[in-house]
């Protein structure tokens, strides 16, 4: 069974911190996502990372896959209230399909 | 284009009624998958409809079960509800074709068992 642990679960901190959540895994995974999702709202997809080693930034966020393709990384500089919200990363291990497999999720809360 | 679309948004059933989930997928896109979302579980894979056809399906009962009609639109039903089954049901349209699967979520559908 493959499975994703996200750490840290719930993260606050002050506006203008940096921080990085972390998505593990004994599995090798084809492709990974994060999302963000808001409360009552479905998950919106920020990037995908499809190559071992691969650095994606989206503004101030930074994503990076693994080289094994087991872990994924996602690093907020100067962080802002607007970056509230649920992140989740979600692999795609069985090839081109439509399975997901979702980490815990890691809450933030970035206090103005 | 037009993202997921789900409807309702909002519903309230009781304990041993059926319910019955739609979502519209994003125009192009031939893959449909659903998860259920509980604060306890986090978001869990329900099963995957592709061309009309179940593709993969997740650990949960019979109860639960779906189907997908040929406009790539897709329905999910839950039978004989129980208190548990209150969550938030997500669905995820792809367009599928390339070598790895980008899934766009609509807003979901809120479900409570009373």
């Amino acid at each position: 069974t493959q499975l994703l642990e996200q750490s840290p679960q719930f993260l606050s901190i002050q506006e203008g911190e940096n921080l990085t959540v972390y998505c593990n895994s004994s599995s090798v995974f084809s492709s990974l996502q994060w999302y963000r999702q808001e409360p009552g709202e479905g998950p919106v997809l920020l990037v995908t990372v499809v190559t071992g080693g691969e650095v994606k930034k989206l503004k101030r966020l930074t994503f990076q896959f693994g080289d094994a393709r087991k872990d994924s990384s996602l690093h907020i500089t100067a962080a802002q209230p607007g970056d509230t919200g649920l992140y989740l990363c979600a692999g795609n291990g069985s090839g081109n399909t439509g399975k997901l497999i979702f980490g815990q999720g890691t809450t933030l809360q970035v206090k103005p | 284009k037009a993202g997921v679309t789900q409807t309702p948004r909002y519903l309230i059933k009781t304990r041993g009624q059926q319910v019955t989930l739609s979502c519209s997928p994003i125009s192009g896109h031939r893959s449909v998958s659903w998860y259920q979302q509980t604060p306890g579980q986090g978001l869990q894979f329900l099963f995957e409809y592709f061309s009309e056809t179940q593709r993969n399906k997740g650990n949960f009962p019979g109860r639960f079960s779906g189907r997908q009609f040929s406009n790539s639109r897709s329905e999910m039903n839950v039978s004989t509800l129980e208190l548990g089954d209150s969550a938030l049901y997500l669905c995820a349209s792809s367009q599928m074709g390339g070598h790895y699967n980008e899934q766009f979520f609509g807003p979901g559908t809120r479900l409570t068992v009373l």
